[in-house]
């Protein structure tokens, strides 16, 4: 139980092109996921929530008009990277939480992630 | 705030023990356990809640000090199938739950046979 698929797992295109990736929570529902950004090497490191029915919230530095998340239902948030540049390549990977989540007892689980490189 | 993770790298023996820690400079109100190996999403390990929380499935364990704000992972007898990295994640705002996670930057590990 519990797996989130993430849609595409690797997209190569040109620069400016905008480029919409899909997480899906399969067997569970989710007000809330979450999108993550992780360069070679490095963490993950969270760009956003997702809020089912309301507005993303964005970390600092995160720009929402460059990032737009859109969460339609509690299986489906969308993330859709706008007018991508090169210095937006990198491995962009969706979570979610089972609904009831109480005070963090339910884990993250995880898409296989979308590795995006902008030519 | 990044919680720090030590070491940055282990390299081992199949069957030999390591430990990897995790330490925040603010209070932690859960530590989760991740792996992740090359390419690939990160694998959930395992999930701790309270102070002084231990668990542990199979040869991997892991403890909680919520007074010190540290966690740390053993994996005893270990496997080549441990290689990877281990991120440690934790919990921000008021335990709530539905909050994303801040990770630390990761220890790699190699098992050599």
């Amino acid at each position: 139980g519990a797996v989130v698929s993430q849609h595409p797992s690797r997209v190569i295109c040109k620069s400016g092109t905008s480029v919409k990736i899909e997480c899906r929570s399969l067997d569970f529902q989710a007000t809330t996921m979450f999108w993550y950004r992780q360069f070679p090497k490095q963490s993950l490191m969270l760009m956003a929530t997702s809020n089912e029915g309301s507005k993303a919230t964005y970390e600092q530095g995160v720009e929402k008009d460059k990032f737009l998340i859109n969460h339609a239902s509690l299986t489906l948030s969308t993330l859709t990277v706008t007018s991508a540049h090169p210095e937006d390549s990198s491995f962009y990977i969706c979570s979610a939480r089972p609904l009831p989540v109480l005070r963090g007892n339910q884990p993250q689980h995880f898409g296989d992630g979308t590795r995006l490189s902008i030519l | 705030q990044q919680p720090v993770q030590s070491p940055q790298a282990v390299i081992l023996r199949e069957g030999e023990d390591a430990v990897i820690n995790c330490s925040s400079s603010k209070a932690l109100y859960s530590v989760h356990w991740y792996r992740q190996k090359h390419g690939e999403a990160p694998v959930f390990l395992m999930i701790l809640l309270k102070g002084g929380e231990q668990k542990g499935h199979d040869k991997i364990s892991a403890s909680f000090n919520e007074k010190k704000q540290q966690s740390s992972l053993y994996l005893t007898a270990s496997q080549l199938s441990y290689s990877g990295t281990y991120f440690c994640g934790t919990e921000r705002g008021s335990g709530g739950g539905a909050d994303g996670l801040t990770f630390g930057k990761g220890t790699h590990l190699i098992i050599q046979p």
